[in-house]
C-alpha cells in the first residue's frame, strides 16, 4: 500500500512552459486535492474532487487545471508557467470529504 | 466565512519541557477539527482529530488537544517534548460545504526544540 504518490519530487520550469504534476493513490478514496504551500502561507487549496469525472476549484485555481478520469489518478497541468507558481505542491486523499486528508510527499517547483 | 488562526508563527522550547501550540476557528456551524504535523521535506501526517465525543483528543506521539466550543479553541499540547518533535503544525477545521466539506488549514506553527 504507497498511499499517495506524486512525481516528479523536483522541476525547474521556464516561464511559459508547460508541465504535468502526477499524482496517484492506491486507497480507493474518493476526493482528491491539489494543494500549494507556500512559506508562512499555509495550504492554500488549488482544486479538489469528490470522484471520478468530477472537479471543482479551491481558493487558488488560476493558471491550474485538472482532470480526474479514474479513482486513482488526479494530474495538475500548467499551462503557462509563471514566477509566481514557484511553491511546493502536495496531493491529498480522503474517504469522505470531512475526513482526514492522505498526503503525498510532495512536488517543489520552481519557475525562472 | 470560515477560519483558522493560528497565534503563533514560531514556538522555541526545550527538550523536556511542556509546550502548547495555540489555535482558534471561527465558524457558525459545528466543524470537525484536525492536527497535522509536517517533518522538514515531507508531507502532512495526521496527528489527531477530532469528531465528536470527548473534548479531549488523544494523538500520536504523545500529543493531545482539547476541543473547546465555547472558545473556538483546539489548542495542541505535549507534556515533555523531544527533539524529533521540531516540526511545523497546522490546525485544521472542516466545514459543510456545497456538495460536501471543505478544509481550511491555519498558517502553520514552526515548533523548535533546543537541546
Amino acid at each position: 500500500n504507497a498511499g499517495v504518490t506524486q512525481t516528479p519530487k523536483f522541476r525547474i520550469l521556464k516561464i511559459g512552459q508547460s508541465m504535468t504534476l502526477q499524482c496517484a493513490q492506491d486507497m480507493n478514496h474518493n476526493y482528491m486535492y491539489w494543494y500549494r504551500q507556500d512559506p508562512g502561507m499555509g495550504l492554500k487549496l488549488i482544486y479538489y474532487s469528490v470522484g471520478a469525472g468530477i472537479t471543482d476549484k479551491g481558493e487558488v485555481p488560476n493558471g491550474y487545471n485538472v482532470s480526474r478520469s479514474t479513482t486513482e489518478d488526479f494530474p495538475l497541468r500548467l499551462e503557462l508557467a509563471a514566477p509566481s507558481q514557484t511553491s511546493v505542491y502536495f496531493c491529498a486523499s480522503s474517504d469522505q470529504g470531512a475526513r482526514d486528508q492522505f498526503f503525498g510527499p510532495g512536488t517543489r517547483l520552481t519557475v525562472l | 466565512a470560515q477560519s483558522v488562526t493560528q497565534l503563533d508563527s514560531q514556538v522555541p522550547v526545550f527538550e523536556e519541557a511542556p509546550v502548547e501550540l495555540r489555535c482558534n476557528y471561527s465558524s457558525s456551524v459545528s466543524v470537525y477539527l484536525f492536527w497535522y504535523v509536517q517533518y522538514p521535506n515531507q508531507g502532512l501526517q495526521l496527528l489527531l482529530k477530532y469528531l465528536s465525543g470527548s473534548t479531549l483528543v488523544k494523538g500520536i506521539n504523545g500529543f493531545e488537544a482539547e476541543f473547546n466550543k465555547s472558545q473556538t479553541s483546539f489548542h495542541l499540547r505535549k507534556p515533555s517534548v523531544h527533539i524529533s518533535d521540531t516540526a511545523e503544525y497546522f490546525c485544521a477545521v472542516s466545514v459543510p460545504n456545497t456538495g460536501g466539506f471543505k478544509t481550511i488549514f491555519g498558517a502553520g506553527t514552526r515548533l523548535f526544540v533546543k537541546a
